[in-house]
């Protein structure tokens, strides 16, 4: 089946920027996902960005898409301490296919 | 964005009882629900979708006379662990996909998660 990989553990200083990298298998992606999971929370949708993009910015949050290399990333700018949490990369395949397919999540701890 | 709730947000029960699990669209018809299980520390794992007014689709080793879904209505689906045991604790999560041509289509907007604890 197809696989998401992301590293498990970012450490970060409040102001610093944070940079979640992740890896996906699929070539017939259509849309990838970041996601936030909060402790004992469920998932909260970041952002997203169709394949046919390299880029996208939404005030704090810059994902970039390799689409060649198959790599996504999620830079967040001046990160805070209420950023820490698990981010989620998830990809959905194309020809109408519509259930994700998650990476095991990033672990992002800020430090004040 | 959409909002997907659940109910109860946490259940405790004795081995052998039946935990039934709602999932709401609040402000969306979703023409597809789907539910994940997501044990401690690791990824979601879908476990089984499911179309308004027909039969859910269950992943592989997911057992579909244990997990019992339903999707009686464009706004809810229910996800029933029968007799419940200890290795079926977890933190159950929902999510809602709107139909086509709908702001929400290609979009899944997730539920806050069901802890189920069994003892």
């Amino acid at each position: 089946g197809e696989d998401v990989e992301q590293s498990l553990f970012l450490s970060v200083r409040e102001g610093d920027s944070s940079v979640i990298n992740c890896t996906y298998t699929d070539s017939s992606s259509t849309y990838l996902y970041w996601y936030k999971q909060e402790p004992g929370a469920g998932l909260q949708l970041l952002t997203y960005i169709f394949s046919n993009m390299d880029m996208k910015q939404d005030q704090r949050l810059t994902v970039l898409l390799n689409k060649k290399d198959k790599h996504l990333s999620l830079r967040i700018a001046d990160t805070q301490t209420g950023d820490s949490a698990i981010y989620f990369c998830a990809e959905i395949g194309g020809a109408g296919s519509y259930q994700l397919t998650f990476g095991k999540g990033t672990k992002l701890s800020v430090i004040p | 964005g959409a909002v997907v709730s659940q109910h109860p947000s946490r259940v405790i029960c004795k081995s052998g009882t039946s935990v039934k699990i709602e999932c709401r669209s609040l402000d969306f018809q979703a023409t597809t629900m789907f539910w994940y299980r997501q044990f401690p520390k690791q990824s979601l794992m879908l476990m089984a979708t499911s179309n308004e007014g027909s039969k859910a689709t269950y992943e592989q080793g997911v057992e579909k006379d244990k997990f019992l879904i339903n999707h009686a209505s464009l706004t809810l689906s229910t996800l029933t662990v029968t007799s419940a045991h200890p290795e079926d604790s977890s933190f159950y999560i929902c999510s809602a996909r709107g139909g086509a041509g709908g702001p929400s289509y290609n979009e899944q907007f997730f539920g806050p998660g069901t802890r189920l604890t069994v003892l």
